[in-house]
């Protein structure tokens, strides 16, 4: 049984450049959120994806935009790269209903992206 | 603005001891805590959940939750060189505006020493 998978595994950008990123959630897993995680904090939340339309968004700008496949796979997607966005990013999934979020959230490996 | 607070460490302790983590958080609503652990370089790990006010057990791993007090902890027993990461505190909102979403506190960075 797969658990969650993203890539690519490392990325170096300049600034201004656009990227972007993929994840596929863990097998019977339907609901993708998505993390940026900087040296030495904790996981902040970006957006989660839920029936292929972005559910939740936590406090980022609109440069941070993503999308979710019909097989439940996604990818984020960042604008106008700043050196600020130089982060650890992880794709967590889950098994989510419409209505209630009682599930626990498994992380992939991540994507470390470093921005020059 | 939902916080999670966790002992800022580091935490140092001899391999067999218990470790002891804390963390309170803001939301006296949330209903979902979990707690990660994190390698140098890795993503996070899934240890632990809980759900329900009291003690869960697994293995070397205590969960302990408060939701009168807000405060959830981990205790390890019986300390490995092996256990040595980051702990991450996850608090999950469960309801609508916020639903679904993990709020995580900065991690405490363990130290087992042999």
């Amino acid at each position: 049984d797969a658990g969650v998978t993203q890539s690519p595994t490392h990325l170096i950008k300049t600034r201004g450049q656009q990227v972007t990123l993929r994840c596929s959630p863990k097998s019977g897993h339907d609901t993708v959120s998505w993390y940026q995680q900087a040296l030495g904090q904790g996981p902040q939340f970006i957006f989660q994806y839920y029936e292929e339309e972005e559910r939740q968004r936590g406090n980022f700008p609109d440069r941070f935009s993503g999308h979710q496949f019909p097989n439940y796979s996604s990818e984020l997607n960042v604008n106008a790269l700043l050196l600020g966005d130089s982060a650890l990013y992880l794709c967590a999934s889950s098994l989510e209903s419409r209505w209630a979020s009682y599930n626990e959230q498994f992380f992939g490996p991540g994507t470390r992206l470093t921005v020059l | 603005q939902k916080e999670v607070e966790q002992n800022s460490g580091p935490l140092s302790v001899p391999e067999g001891a218990i470790a002891s983590l804390n963390c309170t958080y803001s939301d006296r609503v949330s209903q979902s805590f979990f707690w990660y652990r994190q390698y140098s370089g890795k993503s996070p790990e899934l240890i632990m959940s809980i759900y329900s006010n009291g003690d869960k057990e697994d293995g070397r791993f205590t969960a302990q939750l408060n939701k009168a007090s807000q405060y959830v902890s981990l205790l390890i027993r019986d300390s490995q060189p092996s256990d040595s990461a980051t702990y991450l505190c996850a608090v999950k909102s469960d309801r609508g505006s916020t639903l679904g979403r993990l709020y995580f506190g900065r991690g405490t960075q363990l130290t087992v020493w042999p």
